[in-house]
């Protein structure tokens, strides 16, 4: 099992649309979590950290249930230019940090 | 302010041949990354520095990849006898303070490509 698990996708929506995507992780002792978007061909960038209690930027809503160990993504009122592959991040520590990125999960918009 | 350079951006090399890629962090930045991404797939971690030290290396594919940095500052990726199958986009990222907690920036990476 991978330790960092995400639907690969593609998901197709229509402008407008709410689409959510979640995030499952394999480690109970992982500790910080994190959404990167990385447009085609280029670097990653953060889009949102995630927190325990859940937490909202603009259209984008992250939420974490460490019970079940997923963490998921919301976007409200899907806009072109949200066409991205999400990736979905985990770091946990041990003797040292192991930050592992999901292999991402492509979102294309349609007008 | 400057962001996350890396160099070369694009190499392309020969089977067995040694290269050597170049990443240039955020000035302050403590906490420094390795990835390497394999076209169509994800990030894998390959090495992160807090400081000069590298505390865990196993991220690395094998004994052919080795990184260090210095000044806590620049960092190369060193690749002995490359592989085709090295080829891959090496992407460097750093961060303030302790590694795995914060943001990420990640440079424009090097495209490595092995004939």
């Amino acid at each position: 099992r991978k330790e960092v698990e995400q639907d690969p996708g593609p998901f197709n929506v229509p402008e407008g649309a709410t689409v959510a995507f979640n995030c499952t992780y394999s480690n109970s002792a992982s500790q910080s979590f994190f959404w990167y978007r990385q447009d085609c061909r280029k670097e990653p960038k953060l889009l949102m950290s995630v927190y325990s209690s859940g937490n909202e930027d603009g259209r984008f809503t992250a939420q974490l249930n460490r019970a079940s160990q997923y963490i998921s993504l919301l976007i409200r009122d899907s806009k072109l230019s949200d066409s991205a592959t999400y990736l979905c991040v985990v770091n946990f520590y041990s003797s040292a940090s192991k930050i592992i990125f999901g292999s991402g999960t492509r979102l294309s918009i349609r007008p | 302010g400057a962001g996350v350079s890396q160099s070369p951006s694009n190499k392309v090399t020969e089977k067995g041949k040694d290269v050597e890629l170049r990443c240039d962090p955020i000035s302050g930045h403590t906490a420094l990354y390795w990835y390497r991404q394999r076209l169509g797939q994800g990030l894998e971690f390959l090495i992160y520095f807090q400081g000069n030290s590298a505390p865990d290396k196993s991220g690395l594919p094998s004994d052919r990849f080795s990184a260090e940095r210095t000044g806590e500052s620049v960092s190369t990726l060193t690749i002995q006898r490359t592989q085709q199958e090295d080829s891959a986009v090496y992407l460097c990222a750093s961060s303030y303070g302790t590694s795995g907690y914060n943001e990420q920036f990640f440079g424009p990476g090097t495209r490595l490509t092995v004939l």
